[in-house]
């Protein structure tokens, strides 16, 4: 039984780096084909992909926010963390993290909650 | 504005039929990349309902169903219950954006 937890701060300033952390259980983030996923949706907005991380440290970015974005893994603790840099009142958004399936053809089979992120100064 | 686009409302009687359609382009569904459905309540995590066009996950109801043609792909609710009320979105891959895409959702209404 696979399940994620998103955890960060609710609210940050404008121009800081939001950090956001994913905690995974009942799937080791070392495992073959395994991968994690970063969503958001602003409120009353389409959900939008922001990143990838698989098992072998292959990074994949959406391409309007690949400068400001990082994702890391933490193979010890079985976390993944998602940096974003220079947040804006425009990043306002729950971040969910989410697990890859594999041979699905991108599919994210489970979702965390999600933690809700506010950009104000 | 999403790359996928669904309709923004349906709604359907108590164990009435519904279907909710995604529409795309020739960068993403119409170029056979696969389609994905989930359901999501606010305040909680999203659940796969249908991946890969038509497959559902184990503990999913068979009163869900996919399918795909063209560039769009649908999701049929059949036997509508009270708790189906919820918001509906597709997810495909992108060959412009390189990555996956999301539609916009549609909040389904049991009336």
């Amino acid at each position: 039984h696979i399940t994620l937890k998103e955890s960060g701060p609710t609210l940050v300033k404008p121009t800081q780096t939001l950090t956001v952390t994913c905690a995974l259980s009942g799937l080791s983030l070392s495992a073959n084909g395994v991968g994690v996923g970063w969503i958001r949706q602003p409120p009353g907005k389409a959900l939008e992909w922001l990143a990838l991380i698989y098992w072998d440290d292959d990074t994949y970015y959406t391409p309007s926010l690949k400068n400001r974005l990082t994702v890391t893994k933490d193979t010890s603790k079985n976390q993944v963390v998602l940096a974003m840099t220079n947040m804006d009142p425009v990043d306002t958004a729950t971040y969910y993290c989410a697990h890859r399936m594999v041979e699905a053809s991108g599919a994210f089979d489970v979702w965390g909650q999600g933690t809700m992120v506010t950009v104000s100064s | 504005q999403s790359v996928l686009t669904q309709p923004p409302s349906v709604s359907g009687a108590p164990g009435q039929r519904v279907t909710i359609s995604c529409t795309g382009s020739s960068s993403n569904i119409g170029a056979g990349y696969d389609v994905h459905w989930y359901q999501h309540l606010p305040g909680t995590a999203p659940k796969l309902l249908i991946y890969v066009n038509k497959n559902r996950p184990s503990g999913v109801p068979d009163r869900f169903s996919g399918s795909k043609s063209g560039t769009s792909a649908s999701l049929a609710i059949t036997g509508l219950q009270a708790d189906d009320e919820a918001n509906y979105f597709c997810q495909s891959f992108d060959s412009s954006l390189r990555g996956p895409v999301f539609g916009p959702g549609t909040k389904l209404t049991v009336l």
